[in-house]
């Protein structure tokens, strides 16, 4: 079935600094969502990309569908302690189910 | 307000001892699913539902099963629980098929089963 794949695990990361999360997957996606979870709460909805190569930005964070639609990134620039949490991908390869990767814990060195 | 409610939020229970956990969303929303969230694995699908009476597995169903009698509610019950299902469970809800919209998650329910 399919897999997607999230690396790395764990970033810590300096107040100010940038990071990027990355997700691959075993299979052609149809979308990709990024969902955000802050520490005690529930993943929250941040973005879904559907075109091959599509870029979008949310202010600090750019996000990246790539051009075969296996991979995409999340780009997190000058960090702040607000983006402290675990970042999620989430690839749908038909209607009906995504499939999320195992998560991106940040924490931030203020 | 538009939500996905779960009740209950915490749960310890004893291996066997069936229990139900209830979720309900006022969005009338199609698609509802369910996921259990464990260290280093990620939210794992258990069961989705694409409409009333029409339930599906997911990646991990066994010793799970759902039920969809009302579009706002999607249970999940535990026959008879086992500690390997100690986790965090999420409800989940999105306007139609669940791989092309917007999840809205529950708050969520901490269950350990000693």
């Amino acid at each position: 079935g399919q897999q997607v794949m999230q690396i790395p695990q764990y970033q810590h990361v300096q107040e100010g600094e940038d990071f990027t999360t990355y997700c691959n997957s075993s299979t052609t996606l149809s979308n990709i969502q990024w969902y955000k979870q802050r520490p005690g709460g529930h993943p929250v909805f941040l973005i879904q990309l559907v075109k091959s190569g599509e870029v979008k930005k949310q202010k600090r964070l750019t996000f990246q569908f790539g051009e075969a639609k296996k991979n995409s990134s999340l780009h997190i620039t000058a960090t702040q302690t607000t983006d402290v949490g675990t970042y999620f991908c989430a690839g749908a390869s038909n209607d009906y189910k995504l499939s999320f990767g195992a998560g991106t814990t940040v924490t931030v060195r203020a | 307000e538009a939500q996905v409610t779960q009740n209950p939020r915490y749960l310890i229970t004893v291996t066997g001892k069936k229990l139900t956990v209830t979720c309900s969303q006022n969005m009338n929303h199609e698609y509802m699913s369910w996921y259990r969230q464990d260290p280093g694995l990620g939210l794992r699908q258990i069961y989705y539902s694409m409409n009333v009476e029409v339930t599906d597995k997911g990646d991990v169903p066994e010793g799970y099963k759902v039920s969809r009698k009302e579009k706002r509610n999607f249970p999940l019950i535990l026959e008879s629980p086992s500690p390997n299902q100690t986790s965090l469970y999420f409800c989940a809800s999105s306007a139609s098929s669940g791989g092309g919209n917007e999840q809205f998650f529950g708050p969520g329910t901490r269950l350990t089963v000693l």
